[in-house]
């Protein structure tokens, strides 16, 4: 399977405890974002690179948050000092073509993560 | 950001066609019309993609008016695996990020 992986794809923690996410894109995509989604609700744009670079960030990525994808490849999505409202499912997808107006984004499975 | 509107959710009995509709009233003229699919637990899955007329695909048609203000989504014969969320996006040119709304949760009867 060549398709977007996600791991791990479930995440039980603590409040106030650090939780790191990992995306594998499809090997050729130079594009990769992340999405986070809550139950009822279309997945929210969080961020997106262009190969290793971070060119967007939205308001909702707020400072605990951080990601990186180091070498253009693999992205990590780390979430610092939990809260509960973390609590949703993350979506990573990733895409290659040059014109974002008619880009196909390929989703993976998300990971889902609970905050107690 | 182009706003996209659907309704929120449609009921339909196995072997009909189903068409949901979405208003994109501020679209932009470089932007596309992108449906995807979505199951519990997964992430989306891009159905279909067009700009105007009539876009057909194996698994859906897309039909978008000359004004481009609104598109519709048809699913020929649905089947219980068709339950899903459907969003419909606009834009992503000008390096704005694509936004999804609520959707359309479909749910197939047999």
């Amino acid at each position: 399977d060549t398709g977007v992986s996600q791991n791990p794809r479930h995440k039980i923690t603590k409040r106030g405890q650090n939780v790191t996410f990992r995306c594998d894109p499809i090997s050729e995509h130079n594009r990769l974002y992340w999405y986070r989604q809550t139950l009822g609700q279309g997945p929210e744009f969080l961020t997106y690179f262009q190969n290793e670079a971070q060119l967007e960030k939205s308001r909702l990525l707020s400072d605990r948050f951080s990601a990186e994808r180091p070498k253009g490849s693999f992205s990590t999505l780390e979430i610092q000092r939990t809260e509960q409202g973390d609590s949703a499912m993350y979506l990573c997808a990733s895409s290659s073509n040059p014109d974002r107006g008619r880009e196909t984004q390929y989703f993976g499975p998300g990971t889902r993560l609970l905050v107690l | 950001l182009a706003k996209t509107t659907q309704p929120i959710s449609m009921d339909s009995y196995e072997g009909q066609e189903v068409n949901i509709t979405c208003s994109h009233n501020n679209i932009a003229t470089n932007d596309y019309i992108t449906w995807y699919q979505q199951f519990p637990s997964q992430g989306p899955r891009f159905i279909i993609q067009g700009y105007k007329t009539k876009v057909t695909n194996e698994v859906a048609s897309l039909f978008i008016p000359a004004d481009r203000k609104s598109s519709t989504l048809s699913l020929p014969r649905v089947s219980l695996s068709d339950t899903a969320v459907y969003y419909c996006l606009v834009g992503g040119s000008g390096n704005t990020p694509l936004v999804f709304g609520k959707g359309t949760r479909l749910s197939v009867i047999a």
